[in-house]
Parts: C-alpha cells; sequence; structure tokens
C-alpha cells in the first residue's frame, strides 16, 4: 500500500510568480486536505477535497486554490506569490471525508516552498 | 469553534525518565483528539486519537494519553524516554461538522538528553 506522496520536495520561487504543488493520496482515500506549516508553527487548514468537490476551507486568500482528479490526486496552486507564502505545504488524506471528525488524516512528506 | 493549547514550547528529559506533553483543548462539540509527531525533515505520523471510546488511549512506540473532559485536557505521556523520540509533537482537534478539518497547537519540541 503506497503511502502519501507530494511533489516536488522543494522549490524556489519569486514575489509574483505562480506556483502549483502535488499530492498523491493513499490508496481507497477519496478525501485530501492541504495544510500550510510556517517556520516554528502548526499546520493551518487550507482546504479539503471531496470527490473533486472543495469541502471546506480554512482562512485563506482566494488566490490559494486547488483541484481534486477522478483518481483522487490533488493540486495546490497559489498565484502571486507573497514573501509570507514561505512554508512547508502538507498535504493529507482520509477514506472519509469525516463528517463525524473522527477520521484519522495520513500526512505526506510536505513540500517546502521558499519565496525569494 | 476549536482551539488547542499547547503549554510547553520545549521540554527537555533525560533518557530513561518519563516524559509529560502537556496540552489543553476547546470545542463547542464533543472533540476528537490527535497527537502527531514529526521528526525532522519528515511528514507527520499519527501516536494515537481519542474518539468519544475509552478515555485513557495507547498509541505506538509506548505513548499514552488521556482525555479529561473536566479539565478540557489531553496529555501525552510515556514512562521512559528513549532518543528516538526527540522530535516535534503537535495536540490536534476535530469536530463534528467540521468538514474532517484539523486545529493543530503550536507544537512542543521534545529534546532528549544522555
Amino acid at each position: 500500500e503506497t503511502g502519501v506522496t507530494q511533489s516536488p520536495t522543494h522549490l524556489i520561487k519569486t514575489r509574483g510568480q505562480q506556483v502549483t504543488l502535488r499530492c498523491s493520496s493513499q490508496s481507497g482515500h477519496n478525501t485530501v486536505s492541504w495544510y500550510q506549516q510556517a517556520l516554528g508553527q502548526g499546520p493551518q487548514f487550507i482546504f479539503q477535497y471531496y470527490r473533486e468537490e472543495e469541502n471546506g476551507r480554512g482562512n485563506f486568500p482566494p488566490r490559494f486554490s486547488g483541484l481534486q482528479f477522478p483518481n483522487y490526486s490533488s493540486e495546490l496552486n497559489v498565484n502571486a506569490l507573497e514573501l509570507d507564502d514561505s512554508a512547508l505545504y502538507l498535504c493529507a488524506s482520509s477514506p472519509n471525508r469525516g463528517t463525524s471528525g473522527t477520521d484519522t488524516q495520513y500526512f505526506g512528506p510536505g513540500t517546502r516552498l521558499t519565496v525569494l | 469553534a476549536q482551539s488547542v493549547t499547547q503549554l510547553d514550547s520545549h521540554v527537555s528529559v533525560s533518557e530513561g525518565t518519563p516524559v509529560l506533553l502537556r496540552c489543553n483543548y476547546s470545542s463547542s462539540y464533543s472533540p476528537s483528539l490527535f497527537w502527531y509527531v514529526q521528526h525532522p525533515n519528515k511528514g507527520l505520523q499519527l501516536l494515537l486519537k481519542y474518539t468519544s471510546a475509552a478515555t485513557l488511549v495507547k498509541g505506538i512506540n509506548g505513548f499514552e494519553a488521556e482525555f479529561k473532559k473536566s479539565e478540557t485536557s489531553f496529555h501525552l505521556t510515556k514512562p521512559s524516554a528513549h532518543m528516538s523520540d526527540a522530535a516535534e509533537y503537535f495536540c490536534v482537534v476535530s469536530s463534528p461538522g467540521g468538514g474532517n478539518k484539523l486545529t493543530f497547537g503550536t507544537g512542543t519540541q521534545l529534546k532528549v538528553e544522555l
């Protein structure tokens, strides 16, 4: 069974550019969540996708957008990059959209984004 | 609304001594609570979770946590620390109807000394 994978592992961009991060969910999981972890902080929820539809969003501006594909892999897109977008971006998958709040989320290793 | 407070940003213990990492939570509903560990340059790994069953929860690598509703706490313990336990630990809360959104604490860095 393959776990959650993310690509690329590291990325360097300049302010104003756009970036796409990718995530493959664990086999059998239909829900993907994205989190931003700034240096020295806990991860912050960006949004969640369930069966290709956005299923909840945190306090992030619209320039953070996402997609989920029929195979349940996912992309996170960030437009007009700002210096404060520098962070570790984590993807997590779970077997259901978790309306009970009890489902375990399985995390990938993350993509380290640096904005110069 | 839901939140967690990790009461110590850094904890240092000697190898072989007990570990206590403290966490208090706030939730409008019956919460699920988790502890995740993050080793350097690695993803988050689930240690244990509480989902309204037994209040004493056992996890991997000898860790356990006790849910205390009256104190709104979910402290993580281990009887004997090992060098490999050195990592960042996150207390996490999730609530029903929240779309399985996880809310993380700010983390506790555990240092284990010889």
